[in-house]
């Protein structure tokens, strides 16, 4: 049973380009997250998706930031016209409708991304 | 917005030490979640805390949520180098909504 997919892991792009990562989550699981980790830091929400819908996108910034979990396919977050600051890892979660309480995030292996 | 604490964000021990770390929540949690995360790794989820006062072991791990379900606790008895890592807590309103994670206490263990 195959974990939470993330690639490519390791992302260098100059500033002014695109960035795609892509996450596909565990079988089953219909509910995606995404986080960014900066060096020292926690792990900071970006957005919630479920199939074809954003739930909640409140941690990710309006301008460049883009985020999709089609019907078919891996969940993408899109990073258009790439700053310095933008280098970080990206961690997809992705968990099981829990019901009352939030489900365990199971994580993928993060993409690194270096803006040069 | 909701805010959960950890402090300090890193912690030496000897080995065979015991370590103690807790995590505070600005609002009332539906849950708290802790993980753990080694240098260059992915978080690991290791427990789930629901109910008021909850306490769960995992070895010589031992989680407790408070009375209040606004604040936690982590406690590991004799550590051992294999401790090393990050450990994570994130706190949630309920179903349907983001986990708020703290920044993490950095875990180091001397031989």
């Amino acid at each position: 049973n195959a974990g939470v997919m993330q690639n490519p892991r390791h992302l260098v792009r100059r500033r002014g380009q695109e960035a795609r990562l892509r996450c596909s989550p565990m079988k089953g699981h219909s509910h995606v997250y995404w986080y960014r980790q900066l060096p020292e830091e926690g792990l900071k929400f970006m957005v919630y998706l479920q199939k074809e819908n954003i739930i909640d996108e409140s941690g990710m910034p309006k301008e460049r930031f883009s985020a999709e979990f089609p019907k078919e396919g891996p969940s993408i977050l899109r990073i258009q016209q790439v700053v310095r600051g933008d280098s970080a890892a990206y961690f997809c979660a992705s968990s099981h409708f829990p019901g009352q309480e939030n489900s365990p995030l199971h994580f993928g292996n993060g993409t690194r991304l270096t803006v040069t | 917005g909701q805010q959960v604490m950890q402090i300090p964000q890193y912690q030496h021990v000897q080995e065979g030490e015991d370590f103690t770390t807790y995590c505070n929540s600005s609002t009332t949690l539906s849950n708290i979640q802790w993980y753990k995360q080694r240098p260059g790794g992915h978080p690991v989820f290791l427990i789930q805390l629901v109910k008021s006062g909850e306490v769960k072991k995992q070895k010589r791990l031992t989680f407790q949520f408070g009375e209040a379900k606004k604040n936690s606790s982590l406690h590991i008895t004799a550590t051992q180098t294999t401790d090393v890592g990050t450990y994570f807590c994130a706190g949630g309103p309920g179903a349907n909504s983001k986990l708020t994670f703290g920044k993490g206490i950095t875990l180091s263990v001397r031989p």
